[in-house]
């Protein structure tokens, strides 16, 4: 079975540009997460859809930062304009959700963003 | 509240040693612990989770032991391989929160062969 597929793997662009992410869950699974990964703040939950919806965006740094999930296969995280204080790994995850927790994340191999 | 405290932050053991990676929460709602591996390069992976209503799980090679009450967890995995370093975070969540996981910083595990 596919798992998280996240693309793309890399992205290297230059401040103030922007930069668009992609994530296409597994597929049957109704939750979604973006996360960020760096050796200063670790993991760190952004936003989580449920069922397409945005549930949760409180970890979004700023208004700079946006997400949208148009269906159930894919979902984008944006950054529009992009800052060196950006750079990080970004990870996907998705799960079985319902409203008790406990469902295993499955989470992609991440992109990896270097701002300039 | 929100936090989990994982340590050590690095950790390095023989082969065939016992590692333990010791985690602990402040939010008594939580009631779902996971642990995650992570390899370089790779998303995290779980591991193995465990709920407040038994104080130990083992998989295998890998344990998790629950204190609730002293809101601690740890995981120990026995016979430590050489394949086995990567960094392990702990995580917590609680029910009616969906699935909103809170990590620990992570701990960078390295078996020496």
């Amino acid at each position: 079975d596919a798992g998280v597929i996240q693309s793309p793997r890399h992205e290297v662009t230059e401040m103030g540009q922007e930069v668009t992410l992609r994530c296409k869950p597994i597929s049957g699974h109704n939750s979604l997460f973006w996360y960020r990964q760096t050796m200063m703040r670790g993991l760190e939950l952004l936003i989580y859809f449920n069922n397409n919806v945005p549930i949760d965006d409180s970890g979004m740094p700023e208004d700079r930062f946006s997400a949208k999930m148009p269906n159930a296969s894919f979902s984008t995280l944006k950054i529009q304009p992009s800052e060196p204080r950006d750079s990080a790994v970004y990870f996907c995850a998705s799960s079985l959700g319902r409203d008790r927790g406990g469902q295993p994340q499955h989470f992609g191999d991440g992109t990896r963003l270097s701002i300039l | 509240q929100q936090q989990v405290k994982q340590s050590p932050q690095s950790l390095i053991v023989q082969k065939g040693g016992i590692s333990i990676i010791n985690c602990a929460y402040e939010n008594t709602a939580f009631d779902y612990f996971p642990w995650y591996q992570q390899f370089p390069g790779k998303g995290p992976a779980l591991l193995i989770a465990i709920r407040p209503d038994v104080s130990e799980k083992k998989e295998g090679r890998f344990t998790i032991s629950f204190n609730k009450s002293a809101k601690q967890f740890s995981l120990h995995i026995m016979d430590s391989q050489p394949g086995d370093s990567a960094t392990y975070f702990c995580a917590a969540s609680r029910e009616g929160g969906a699935q909103k996981l809170v990590f620990g910083q992570g701990t960078r595990l390295t078996i020496n062969p």
